[in-house]
C-alpha cells in the first residue's frame, strides 16, 4: 500500500527564513503526491502536487516542493516564510480508492 | 464555483442519539470520500462513493456507521447510537474521477461533539 511519512510532528522558523516540511513516500509504481495545509478548525487547502515532469513543483502562496526520487522524498518548502503560515502542513499519496496522509507537521513561524 | 458544501458545521449530540452529516460535491465532482479527523490526530479514510454505490469503505468502523451518496441530494454519513469516542471533525472531500492525479478537494468539515 502507499504510504507517506512526515518525520518531525513540529518546526518552527523565524520569519523571513526558508522554511522546510519534510515527508517521504512509500510506493509501488509511480507516485502521486500532495500537499495541503490546515489552518484552525478549518477543512484543507490544496497547496500542490506531483504527477510527473519537472522535480520541482510550485503552488500556492509561495510554497513550492522538491520531488526526489532517490530519496524518496517530496518536501515541501518556502524561501522566506510569513507568520500566516502557520498551520498543520499535510504530506499525501494518492492511493487507488483515496488519499493516505501523513500524521501531519505543525508550523510555526515566529515574528 | 462552489465548494465541497458541508452541514452543520457543528453537531452536539447527547450519547446514544444519531447523527447525520451531510455533504454536496463541488460542481461536476461525483466521487466523493470521507475522512475523520480525532483531536490531535491526522485524517484517517474512511469511505469513497460515487452515485449509488459504496466503492471503498475499508476505513468504515463495522457497527453503527453507515454512508450513502443517492443519486439525487447529497452524501449522508450516518452514525447511530454515538457515544464520546466518535467526537472528531468529519470532513468531506470530492474528485471528478478517480484518476490517480486528481486533487480531492476538502469541505471545511462538521465538528461532532458527544456530551
Amino acid at each position: 500500500a502507499q504510504s507517506v511519512a512526515q518525520p518531525e510532528d513540529q518546526v518552527n522558523v523565524a520569519e523571513g527564513n526558508p522554511l522546510t516540511v519534510k515527508c517521504t513516500y512509500s510506493v509501488s509504481g509511480n507516485p502521486y503526491l500532495f500537499w495541503y495545509v490546515q489552518y484552525p478548525n478549518r477543512g484543507l487547502q490544496f497547496l500542490l502536487k506531483y504527477i510527473t515532469g519537472d522535480n520541482l513543483v510550485k503552488g500556492s502562496y509561495g510554497f513550492e516542493a522538491e520531488f526526489n526520487k532517490s530519496q524518496t522524498s517530496f518536501h515541501l518548502k518556502k524561501p522566506s516564510a510569513l507568520v500566516s503560515d502557520s498551520a498543520l502542513y499535510f504530506c499525501a499519496v494518492r492511493d487507488i480508492n483515496d488519499m493516505r496522509f501523513g500524521a501531519g507537521t505543525r508550523l510555526t513561524v515566529k515574528p | 464555483n462552489a465548494g465541497v458544501m458541508q452541514n452543520p458545521r457543528h453537531l452536539v449530540r447527547r450519547r446514544g442519539q444519531e447523527a447525520r452529516l451531510r455533504c454536496s460535491p463541488m460542481k461536476g465532482h461525483s466521487h466523493v470520500y470521507w475522512y475523520r479527523q480525532l483531536p490531535e490526530e491526522g485524517l484517517k479514510f474512511m469511505v469513497y462513493l460515487q452515485k449509488e454505490n459504496i466503492i471503498d469503505e475499508s476505513g468504515m468502523p463495522k457497527e453503527r456507521f453507515s454512508a450513502e451518496f443517492p443519486k439525487e441530494g447529497p452524501s449522508i454519513l450516518r452514525i447511530q447510537q454515538v457515544v464520546r469516542g466518535d467526537s472528531a471533525a468529519y470532513f468531506c472531500a470530492s474528485s471528478p474521477e478517480n484518476y490517480s492525479g486528481n486533487t480531492i478537494y476538502f469541505g471545511e468539515g462538521s465538528w461532532l461533539t458527544v456530551v
